[in-house]
């Protein structure tokens, strides 16, 4: 079973806000990844964590705080954003880590509105 | 620098036209091709994953194939249920590469 559990799954927010995004999975999976994706795009790298590290940040801007707080969570921290940060947020993991060769898996999303 | 293009960018068949989606590559040392469904407003649903030229793999209507420079989606008998967007993604050989997407195939069965 190959499950990712995003929550919310809606979100509006003001810009002045600060609020979280939260991911979850209990398949022993390694690594966890945050993408986000806009309509008709496909689905752009943000943040991936190998082994609850950070291993790459795809030099997003510091309104999106990324937390890994165990290998089965992963929150994304949303503070100041902007209109234009409004987008479907996946959240991913995939079983070694984040080896080539490793099939990512990914939630349903949650879909963030900013106002 | 690798590329990865999906054709075509939009398909419309009738229900029970066959056909096939493209995804063509330029990775230096493959290491995984990836498949992925995906319905509007929902997160991709992984579909198939290929590591070398020749492997084919299927599931209900649907074939994943594999050659040096390309992968193809063979759709049999489609159902309107099938309808979605098909992402194609690329893996390159080396440490922690994270997956290339292609653009996707915008799949539309009608009854």
């Amino acid at each position: 079973d190959t499950e990712v559990t995003q929550t919310p799954k809606h979100l509006v927010m003001g810009m002045t806000n600060k609020k979280s995004l939260k991911c979850e999975q209990h398949m022993g999976h390694r690594a966890m990844y945050w993408y986000k994706q806009k309509a008709k795009k496909p689905p752009e790298l943000m943040f991936v964590y190998s082994y609850e590290k950070l291993s790459i940040n795809e030099s997003v801007p510091s309104r999106f705080s990324p937390e890994c707080p165990n290998s089965s969570l992963l929150n994304l921290h949303l503070h100041a954003l902007q209109p234009e940060d409004s987008a479907l947020y996946l959240c991913a993991s995939s079983p070694q880590g984040a080896l080539s060769g490793n099939t990512i898996y990914f939630g349903e999303g949650s879909w963030l509105t900013v106002v | 620098e690798d590329q990865v293009t999906q054709s075509p960018e939009a398909l419309r068949l009738q229900e029970g036209e066959s056909s096939s989606l493209n995804c063509s590559y330029t990775v230096s040392g493959l290491r995984g091709l990836f498949w992925y469904r995906q319905d509007p407003g929902k997160g991709p649903e992984f579909l198939f994953t290929l590591y070398s030229a020749g492997e084919e793999k299927e599931k209900e209507r649907l074939k994943a194939t594999l050659t040096k420079k390309e992968s193809f989606l063979h759709i049999t008998a489609p159902k309107p249920e099938d309808s979605a967007t098909y992402l194609c993604a690329v893996g390159r050989a080396g440490g922690s590469y994270i997956p290339t997407f292609g653009r996707g195939t915008s799949l539309i069965v009608h009854p």
